[in-house]
């Protein structure tokens, strides 16, 4: 039973790499979330997808770009990195029917550097 | 977009004292839940409140979603050691039902807690 796995748990990259976050949830959960973590603001979200097929735009997501490959799969990607998205990341998944809340993955912590 | 201040940012606290904590918005909402966050992990659900002036208890926790449904508050009984960790709220502007329901979250800024054996 793992829930929401995300890979890598740790990455560092150069100023204008790309990667690729990958993220997978086994709990069947139409609607999946990519969140970012920064000191003292919270966790606010970049893209979401409410079902698979369908992706849209969150508060941050300028730079990052998403894929929902699949009802599991839901992964988040940065062309061209910069120092700002230096940051923990969090995919997150949710029920469809009643809201239960978010099923959090235990984070990737990207440096740019 | 909406916000949610959170208060206080930060708490230092002596093992066995009580623990407050509020979250306020200028948007009402339908679902406040409240999330632990251990160091190194991703946060976990404590609670959810689906009605205004609801209380609802889960352990030594105790949470209510504010008549105005503007607020939610957070009380922590007789805190241990293990209670450390970083407290979010987030509200929740969807239905609590229905396909409709994309289940965005709005997070406040979080409050840190330490607690002194």
């Amino acid at each position: 039973n793992a829930g929401v796995t995300q890979t890598p748990k740790f990455q560092v990259l150069k100023t204008g790499q790309s990667m690729t976050l990958q993220c997978a949830q086994d709990m069947n959960h139409n609607s999946m979330y990519w969140y970012r973590q920064d000191p003292g603001m919270g966790l606010r979200l970049i893209y979401y997808s409410a079902s698979e097929g369908t992706t849209d735009k969150g508060e941050v997501p300028n730079g990052y770009n998403v894929s929902r490959l699949n009802k599991r799969e839901f992964s988040l990607r940065l062309e061209s990195a910069a120092p700002s998205q230096t940051s923990v990341y969090f995919c997150a998944s949710s029920e469809a029917g009643r809201f239960y809340g978010y099923t959090f993955g235990s984070g990737t912590r990207l440096t740019v550097v | 977009g909406q916000q949610l201040n959170q208060s206080p940012q930060s708490m230092f606290i002596q093992e066995g004292e009580d623990v407050s904590m509020n979250c306020t918005s200028s948007s009402i909402f339908n679902t406040w839940l409240w999330y632990k966050q251990d160091p190194g992990e991703g946060p976990v659900l404590l609670i959810a409140l689906y009605k205004a002036g609801e209380l609802t208890s889960n352990g030594r926790l105790t949470a209510q979603f504010g008549i105005t449904r503007k607020d939610s508050f957070l009380n922590i009984s007789a805190s241990i050691p293990s209670d450390v960790g970083i407290y979010f709220c987030a509200g929740h502007l969807g239905p609590p039902y229905g396909s409709g329901n994309t289940g965005k979250l709005i997070f406040g800024q979080g409050t840190t807690l330490q607690v002194k054996p």
